[in-house]
């Protein structure tokens, strides 16, 4: 069963806007989050990641947010770009492998 | 960088056949993974290996297995090819656990 529950499925942003999207998971020895970012005809690629001692981290435009208490993190995109559309995917890890959500298709129309 | 290279970008083969897929990384790391991508099921994860000639099931290793017979080398194996297994499939690797893994360009398989 899908350990990593993402949402929402895809996302229609106007440039400038703020992108969201939010994961949820159960395994509590999950400790290790991060976000992959994959464009069409290439592999993932990581984009940010956090671990849970922290509630939030940023680099640049992207946010992610923790709440360890609800088993929730979320990844904000502020100042949307065109060239942030892609497919986004949280995962987390308690051992060996990732465990992927289902990703988000995110359009930023100009 | 870091690369990760699958041997082909498309194949396609036909219901039956033994198909291999090929995965090279150049860092030296120890975790190598196959992950297969289908459209609203993210990346499910087919097999992993932690070591040269070890190998660890993932969640859908059913019709799939692999080897590895040295450190930068991880070969999926599909014993024999089915529609069902059309799919994108990725390759990736990683130093140590909980760390960035890289992930190959994928490798497009279509089963007639």
């Amino acid at each position: 069963q899908q350990q990593v529950k993402q949402s929402p499925q895809s996302l229609i942003v106007q440039k400038g806007g703020i992108s969201i999207i939010n994961c949820a998971y159960e395994n509590t020895a999950f400790d290790y989050f991060p976000w992959y970012q994959q464009f069409p005809g290439k592999g993932p690629a990581l984009l940010i990641a956090i671990r849970p001692d922290v509630s939030e981290k940023k680099e640049g435009r992207f946010t992610i947010s923790f709440n360890k208490s609800a088993k929730q993190f979320s990844l904000h995109i502020m100042d949307s770009q065109p060239g942030d559309s892609a497919t986004y995917f949280c995962a987390a890890n308690s051992g060996y492998a990732l465990n992927f959500g289902k990703g988000t298709s995110l359009l930023v129309t100009p | 960088d870091v690369k990760v290279t699958q041997s082909s970008r498309y194949l396609v083969k036909r219901t039956g056949e033994k198909v291999f897929l090929e995965c090279v990384q150049d860092m030296d790391h120890e975790n190598m993974f196959w992950y297969r991508q289908d459209p609203g099921l993210g990346l499910r994860l087919i097999y992993f290996s932690y070591d040269v000639k070890m190998k660890e099931k993932g969640d859908i290793p059913e019709g799939y297995s692999v080897s590895r017979e040295k450190k930068e080398r991880f070969s999926l194996i599909l014993e024999s090819a089915s529609t069902n297994q059309t799919s994108m499939y990725l390759c990736a690797s990683s130093e140590i656990l909980k760390t960035e893994a890289f992930f190959g360009q994928g490798t497009r398989l279509t089963v007639v």
